[in-house]
């Protein structure tokens, strides 16, 4: 299976500590996602990256939250300080080059984070 | 302030009978509208896309209808399967780069 894989599926974190999420998207796709789903809402955009360039940031991504995409390949995204209001469903998803809208982008199956 | 919306929560729909699903915007720079459903424990998944030069595309079962001037969309399944039950994200975009999703609508489909 080479769609786009997540990692942890789920993370249990006290609060105050640090937590980092890794997304693997699909090898031929030049962009990647990131997006937070909480209860009864839909994804919300978070970030998303070109290659190894950070092209937007939503402000919802306060300056607790850092990605990298150090290759332009796979992404990590850490939490500092992790509060109980970060706790959510984050997802990642990958396009493919050449594609003018966003119909191609394949979502991961997301790491759920609860923060007690 | 939220710019797709899905105004009803859930729907739920009888085995072989048309399921319609309804989704609002409020940015009229969005040209590209989308939707994606989404099952448990998985990330959502795309289902059907219009552009804002068409009013219909149609794949399948499913047709989604795009009126600009109402700033409304909705999509269609006939005949809606169990296996459509899922939630099922409106979303739009305003660029290549981004998509908004709306909040979702839980669609049962009843054997």
């Amino acid at each position: 299976d080479t769609g786009v894989s997540q990692d942890p599926r789920h993370k249990i974190t006290k609060r105050g500590q640090n937590v980092t999420f890794r997304c693997d998207p699909i090898s031929e796709h030049n962009r990647l996602y990131w997006y937070r789903q909480t209860l009864g809402q839909g994804p919300e955009f978070l970030t998303y990256f070109q290659n190894e360039a950070q092209l937007e940031k939503s402000r919802l991504l306060s300056d607790r939250f850092s990605a990298e995409r150090p290759k332009g390949s796979f992404s990590t995204l850490e939490i500092q300080r992790t509060e109980q209001g970060d706790s959510a469903m984050y997802l990642c998803a990958s396009s493919s080059p050449g594609q003018i809208h966003t119909d191609t982008q394949y979502f991961g199956p997301g790491t759920r984070l609860t923060v007690l | 302030d939220q710019q797709v919306k899905q105004n009803s929560p859930s729907l739920s729909v009888q085995e072989g009978r048309i399921s319609i699903l309804n989704c609002d915007y409020t940015n009229s720079m969005f040209d590209y509208f989308l939707w994606y459903k989404k099952y448990p424990a998985e990330g959502p998944t795309f289902l059907i896309s219009i552009s804002s030069i068409k009013d219909k595309n149609e794949d399948g079962r499913f047709t989604v209808f795009l009126n600009k001037s109402a700033k409304h969309l909705s999509l269609h399944i006939v005949p809606s399967q169990p296996g459509d039950s899922a939630v099922y994200f409106c979303a739009a975009s305003p660029s290549y780069d981004k998509v908004i999703f709306g909040p979702g609508t839980s669609l049962s489909v009843i054997p």
